[in-house]
């Protein structure tokens, strides 16, 4: 299985930009990179899918160099509401790899 | 449009009891998935459904869990008898597939707690 890894934790201001980088040295031609957030008490929350250079959505940008072995996700001008764990997940759609969360990303966004 | 509905939100029972989950997915995904999210770790996925088929239960414990997904919408997933280590949050996901992505949704989870 492609095996992700990330920081465990993350600190950051608010109004700062925050990014958390995933390698995945094994990623797979067909792979495509998620990122997902979760807040205590919920259910991860979908937010960034790419599968090459740069993705960017109302809320994220998503960068992948050409290799693919990493990706960062970018989160611009985080506030306190933005702290949270984060998910990078890699494998191609409907695959097992792609549902295989890691250990996550702790991010505290400090006032 | 409606969430990825499940219940109950929490559950507490004796070890060795059994206990049920109901998950109702959002209208018009066709996979659905249960996850396995013990405090502190990453969610495990215990099975995925594609319709009212399984596409993988690898993970799934089956000596004591079982899940259905009758008629292809709403799904069980069931633990009989219940351990200590099956204290965890029980997350339900349903996604559909685009453009040869998926993007899944998930619930807010079944607190179970084993004593």
């Amino acid at each position: 299985l492609a095996k992700t890894t990330q920081p465990i934790s993350m600190d950051s201001y608010e109004g700062q930009e925050v990014n958390i980088t995933c390698s995945h040295n094994n990623i797979a031609t067909n792979d495509y990179i998620t990122w997902y957030q979760q807040f205590p008490s919920q259910g991860p929350r979908f937010i960034i899918q790419g599968y090459k250079t740069k993705v960017t959505n109302e809320v994220a940008s998503l960068f992948i160099p050409a290799d693919r072995k990493s990706s960062t996700l970018s989160l611009p001008r985080v506030s306190l509401s933005d702290t949270a764990v984060y998910y990078c997940l890699v494998g191609a759609s409907g695959s097992a790899r792609q549902l295989t969360f890691g250990s996550g990303t702790q991010l505290t966004v400090l006032p | 449009e409606a969430g990825v509905a499940q219940s109950p939100r929490y559950k507490i029972i004796e070890k060795r009891q059994s206990v049920a989950f109901w998950c109702n997915p959002i209208s018009g995904h066709a996979t659905l998935y249960w996850y396995q999210q013990i405090l502190g770790q990453g969610p495990k996925l215990l099975i995925q459904f594609q319709n009212n088929g399984v596409v993988d239960d690898s993970q799934l414990p089956k000596d004591r869990f079982s899940a259905e997904r009758l008629k292809g919408v709403d799904s069980t997933l069931k633990i009989q008898p219940a351990k200590l280590e099956d204290s965890a949050v029980y997350l339900c996901a349903s996604s559909f597939t685009s453009g040869g992505r998926d993007t899944q949704y998930f619930g807010p989870g079944t607190r179970l707690t084993v004593l």
